[in-house]
C-alpha cells in the first residue's frame, strides 16, 4: 500500500535555482526519509526526519516536516545539473505489528545548464 | 567498502525457466528486502527478512520466493517467470527496516 506521495512529478528549472519537493502521507509515522536515484541506478539516502523534528538541514538540503498535516518537504538550494535525478519520500510506521517502510513514487527533477 | 552487490545486473529469460537473483551485503545488516521498480508505480516492496530464517510477504509477493539461510545473502527466486515480471529489481539492507536503506545497483529483468 502506497504511503508517501510525492509532489510534483516532474520538476524542471535552471541551475542555480531552489528546488522544491513535497510529500503526503496518511497514517502516523516513526520517520520520513528522502532518498535520490540517478537513472536506472539504486537509491541513495539522503536524509531521515524523524517523527519529533520538524526540520533538519544537510548540506544544500533541508527537509522539513509537518506530522499535523502529515506533509514533508525537502528543498535544494542552489541546484547543480549534478541534482538531476528522481527524489522519493519513504515513510517508516507499524503495520501489523512491525516496522514497515513504503516508498512514493517519486519526482523527476531536471536541472537545466 | 560498506556495499550491497546484486547479480546478475542484467538478465532477459523466456517464460517459465526458474531464476534466481542474488544480494549479498557485507554490512552485519539484520534486515534485508527485494523491490521491484515499473514506471509510474514507484518502488514496491516484495519480500523482507528480519533476521536470518526469518522472512515475510511485501506488497507484491505473488511469483516470488525468497531465502535468508546467511546473515549477509538474500536470493530472490522467480520459479516460472512471466512477461508481467519484468522490471526492475532491487535489493537493500539497513540494520532495522525504520532505519536508512542500503540499496544494491539493481538487477534489469526482462522475460519474454
Amino acid at each position: 500500500s502506497q504511503q508517501g506521495e510525492e509532489d510534483p512529478q516532474a520538476l524542471s528549472i535552471q541551475e542555480g535555482e531552489n528546488a522544491t519537493m513535497n510529500c503526503s502521507y496518511k497514517t502516523s509515522i516513526n520517520n520520513l526519509q528522502w532518498y535520490r536515484q540517478n537513472s536506472g541506478r539504486g537509491l541513495v539516502h539522503l536524509i531521515l526526519i524523524r517523527s519529533n523534528e520538524r526540520e533538519k538541514h544537510s548540506g544544500r538540503l533541508r527537509v522539513t516536516l509537518d506530522t499535523s498535516k502529515k506533509s514533508s518537504s525537502l528543498l535544494i538550494t542552489a541546484s547543480r545539473a549534478a541534482d538531476t535525478a528522481s527524489y522519493f519520500c519513504a515513510t517508516a510506521s507499524y503495520f501489523q505489528g512491525a516496522q514497515k517502510l513504503v516508498f512514493g513514487q517519486g519526482t523527476r527533477l531536471t536541472i537545466n545548464p | 567498502e560498506a556495499q550491497v552487490t546484486q547479480n546478475p545486473r542484467y538478465l532477459i529469460t523466456v517464460t517459465g525457466k526458474k531464476l534466481t537473483v542474488t544480494c549479498s551485503q557485507n554490512m552485519n545488516h539484520e534486515y534485508m528486502s527485494w523491490y521491484r521498480q515499473d514506471p509510474g508505480l514507484g518502488l514496491r516492496q516484495i519480500y523482507y527478512s528480519m533476521n536470518v530464517e526469518v522472512t515475510d510477504k511485501g506488497d507484491v509477493p505473488e511469483g516470488y520466493k525468497v531465502s535468508r539461510k546467511e546473515k549477509r545473502n538474500f536470493p530472490l527466486i522467480l520459479e516460472s517467470p512471466s512477461p508481467n515480471q519484468t522490471s526492475l529489481y532491487f535489493c537493500a539492507s539497513s540494520p532495522l527496516a525504520a532505519y536508512e536503506q542500503y540499496f544494491g545497483p539493481g538487477t534489469r529483468l526482462t522475460v519474454t
